[in-house]
């Protein structure tokens, strides 16, 4: 069965520390992949997306993140974080099936 | 806009209690979404309407239905309520089931005693 895995389940980090969150994915495919955030209280929000192209894809909020076809790979960075981000992070796989498939989210706290 | 819309917010429900969670979307989206969000395991698809009409289950339909009651509105229904079904519940929708950019609504926290 296809998955999404994110290793990490909790960060911790001080605010102006880079970011990393790691994503990898089962799938062989050709393959949409996304990051969405959770800030506490609220819904999902889009922060990027990769459908095809330069596999490195900026998104909002100076978040980017680098696909890596032969890694299966598609990490989360930011150079540096502020208390804003503190939020729960969500990798997630699109497969050709159409359907979403999400990671179990890395919760990231961001200490001022 | 609202985007993504879902009553009630909160409910509180005992096992054997029966209720329907309600989304709406203005976006004139094709495909809808039911998920729900537990700790440590990320969203999983209960239900998913790729067009008006259709309906097909996801990963984790076992206890729920679901009605596609126009191309707007997706409902979710929980016949009788178990507390393994206390989670929050987010509906989503996208232009088509393949585009993959979903858009996602406030969610309903369920708490089932």
């Amino acid at each position: 069965a296809q998955s999404v895995s994110q290793h990490n389940h909790h960060v911790i980090l001080s605010e102006a520390a880079s970011l990393e969150l790691g994503c990898n994915y089962s799938y062989g495919g050709t393959v949409n992949l996304f990051w969405y955030v959770q800030y506490p209280g609220q819904h999902l929000q889009l922060l990027l997306k990769y459908f095809s192209g330069d596999p490195l894809v900026k998104g909002i909020k100076g978040f980017e993140a680098e696909f890596i076809k032969s890694k299966f790979s598609f990490n989360l960075r930011k150079p540096s974080v502020q208390w804003s981000d503190t939020a729960e992070y969500f990798c997630a796989v699109r497969n050709q099936g159409g359907k979403l498939i999400f990671g179990q989210g890395t919760e990231l706290s961001v200490k001022p | 806009n609202a985007g993504v819309t879902q009553t009630p917010k909160f409910q509180v429900l005992k096992t054997g209690q029966s209720m329907t969670l309600q989304c709406a979307q203005d976006m004139n989206h094709n495909s809808m979404y039911w998920y729900r969000q537990d700790p440590g395991m990320g969203l999983r698809l209960i239900y998913y309407s790729a067009s008006e009409g259709t309906t097909d289950k996801g990963e984790v339909p076992n206890g729920y239905n679901v009605s596609r009651l126009n191309k707007r509105e997706f409902s979710l229904r929980l016949e009788s309520a178990a507390p393994s079904q206390t989670s929050v519940y987010f509906c989503a929708s996208s232009v088509t089931s393949g585009s993959g950019e979903q858009y996602f609504g406030p969610g309903t926290r369920l708490t089932v005693t």
